[in-house]
C-alpha cells in the first residue's frame, strides 16, 4: 500500500499566517492527491483535486502544488474558521490511503 | 439540495453483525462510483470500500475484506455495507462518500454526517 507521510502532525499559527502543510507519497502518485478539512464532530469536506484544482466554493486562500511524490497545502492567510485538521488522500491505486493528519490550532 | 444520511450504527458484541445504510438525494445516485470510509475514535481517516455505479467493481481495504460487503440499490439511491464478523478494531464512524470527476481529476465531495458502529460485550 501506498504510505502518506503527512507533516507537520500539528502547528500552532495566528489569524493572518501563512501555512504550509506536506504529504509525501511512498511512490509516484502523478496527481491523483486530494486535500480535506474536517473539524471536530463533523464529516471531511474536500479542499482541492487532483492536487492543485480548488473545489467550487472554496476560498481561494487554500491552494494545492505538487505531483509525482511530494504535495502542498497553502492557507495564504489562515482565518478563523480554517482551525480544523486537514488530510491528503491518494487514489492513485487501492487501498486508497490518507495522510496521518495535520491539526491546525490557535496561537 | 445534494445529500448522504447514513443510518444503521450501534452497538454490537465481538463477532456480531450490522448493516450500514446511505441514502442518497439531490443526485443522480447511478452516476457515481460511491465509498465508504471510517475513523476510529481520535484517530484519522481510512478507506474501507468503493462499488462502482454498476455494482461490478468492489475493491476492499484488507482488514475489512471478506468480513464486510458494500452494495447499492440504484433503484433506492441507497449504499450499503454489510458488517460481518466484527471486531473491537472496527469500532469507527462510518461515513459514505461520492466520488466525482475522471482519472485523475477525481474526488470525493459529498460526504454523509457519518454513524458510529461499536464494537464491545
Amino acid at each position: 500500500a501506498i504510505q502518506m507521510t503527512q507533516s507537520p502532525s500539528s502547528l500552532s499559527a495566528s489569524v493572518g499566517d501563512r501555512v504550509t502543510i506536506t504529504c509525501r507519497a511512498s511512490q509516484d502518485i502523478r496527481n491523483d492527491l486530494g486535500w480535506y478539512q474536517q473539524k471536530p464532530g463533523t464529516a471531511p469536506k474536500l479542499l482541492i483535486f487532483a492536487a492543485s484544482s480548488l473545489q467550487s466554493g472554496v476560498p481561494s486562500r487554500f491552494s494545492g502544488s505538487g505531483s509525482g511524490t511530494d504535495f502542498t497545502l497553502t492557507i495564504s492567510s489562515l482565518q478563523p474558521e480554517d482551525f480544523a485538521t486537514y488530510y491528503c488522500l491518494q487514489d492513485y491505486n487501492y487501498p486508497f490511503t490518507f495522510g496521518g493528519g495535520t491539526k491546525v490550532e490557535i496561537k | 439540495e445534494v445529500q448522504l444520511v447514513e443510518s444503521g450504527g450501534g452497538l454490537v458484541q465481538p463477532g456480531g453483525s450490522l448493516r450500514l445504510s446511505c441514502a442518497a438525494s439531490g443526485f443522480t445516485f447511478s452516476n457515481n462510483w460511491m465509498s465508504w470510509f471510517r475513523q476510529a475514535p481520535g484517530k484519522g481517516l481510512e478507506w474501507v470500500a468503493n462499488i462502482k455505479q454498476d455494482g461490478s467493481d468492489k475493491p476492499y481495504l484488507d482488514s475489512v475484506k471478506g468480513r464486510f460487503t458494500i452494495s447499492r440499490d440504484n433503484t433506492k439511491n441507497s449504499l450499503y455495507l454489510q458488517m460481518n464478523s466484527l471486531r473491537g478494531e472496527d469500532t469507527a464512524v462510518y461515513y459514505c462518500a461520492r466520488l466525482v470527476g475522471t482519472r485523475s481529476r477525481d474526488a470525493f465531495d459529498i460526504w454523509g454526517q457519518g454513524t458510529m458502529v461499536t464494537v464491545s460485550s
